[in-house]
């Protein structure tokens, strides 16, 4: 069964400490890795999709890279405003969403 | 251009009623997906709407129905509703059945079964 594991649940940081949030996937045919940030009480918000191994993704403070069974999301010089839940997924040949159950981002300034 | 609206925003019903969630796609979008996230969990897939027929489902009881119509708008009903169908309700649309591009979600209807 396709599987979807984020990590760590949750990361407090100190503004400008940079940092790797997680993503492993167990799938069996990748259509798409997605990123996504949540605030709370609002939708997922997107911000990148992989499609194959070695692929990276930047935006602003914020960059997406893929292997064969994971993906990275590393945050640089973070602000207080990066604060959010950033959730991991898959698309499958179903076009059906497998989501983490995210990684709850704290800065501290 | 507007994106995915949902309403209500807030909802709350009692165990045993039956409730109806409303989905707007963004403009130019053809398909509809219905996603139920529980409290610090990741969404889950509910099903998905194309040209006016569900095409795929998740693993959800059959309380769990839904619409489309033909100016693409959804919408989820929820019978029999139990305590623990008390979740955000999100709604997403993209172009196309089988893309695996563009999927635009709405900020959700909460739910809160007493």
């Amino acid at each position: 069964e396709d599987q979807v594991t984020q990590s760590p649940e949750a990361l407090r940081l100190q503004e400008g400490e940079s940092s790797s949030l997680n993503c492993s996937y167990t799938v069996s045919g990748l259509r798409g890795l997605f990123w996504y940030r949540q605030d709370p009480g609002k939708g997922p918000e997107f911000l990148f999709t992989l499609y194959s191994a070695g692929e990276e993704k930047e935006k602003e403070r914020l960059k997406a890279t893929l292997t064969k069974k994971e993906s990275f999301l590393h945050i640089t010089a973070p602000k207080p405003e990066d604060s959010a839940t950033y959730l991991c997924a898959h698309l499958d040949r179903g076009n059906q969403f497998y989501f983490g159950t995210g990684t709850s981002l704290t800065v501290i300034p | 251009d507007a994106g995915v609206t949902q309403s209500p925003t807030h909802l709350i019903k009692t165990r045993g009623q039956q409730v109806t969630l409303r989905c707007s796609p963004k403009s130019g979008h053809d398909t509809v997906s219905w996603y139920q996230q529980a409290l610090g969990q990741g969404p889950q897939f509910i099903f998905q709407y194309y040209e006016e027929e569900e095409r795929q489902r998740g693993n959800f009881p059959d309380r769990f129905s839904g619409h489309q119509f033909p100016n693409y708008s959804s919408e989820l009903n929820v019978n029999a509703l139990l305590l623990g169908d008390s979740a955000l309700y999100l709604c997403a649309s993209s172009l196309a059945a089988g893309a695996n591009y563009g999927y635009t979600f709405g900020s959700g209807t909460r739910l809160t079964v007493v």
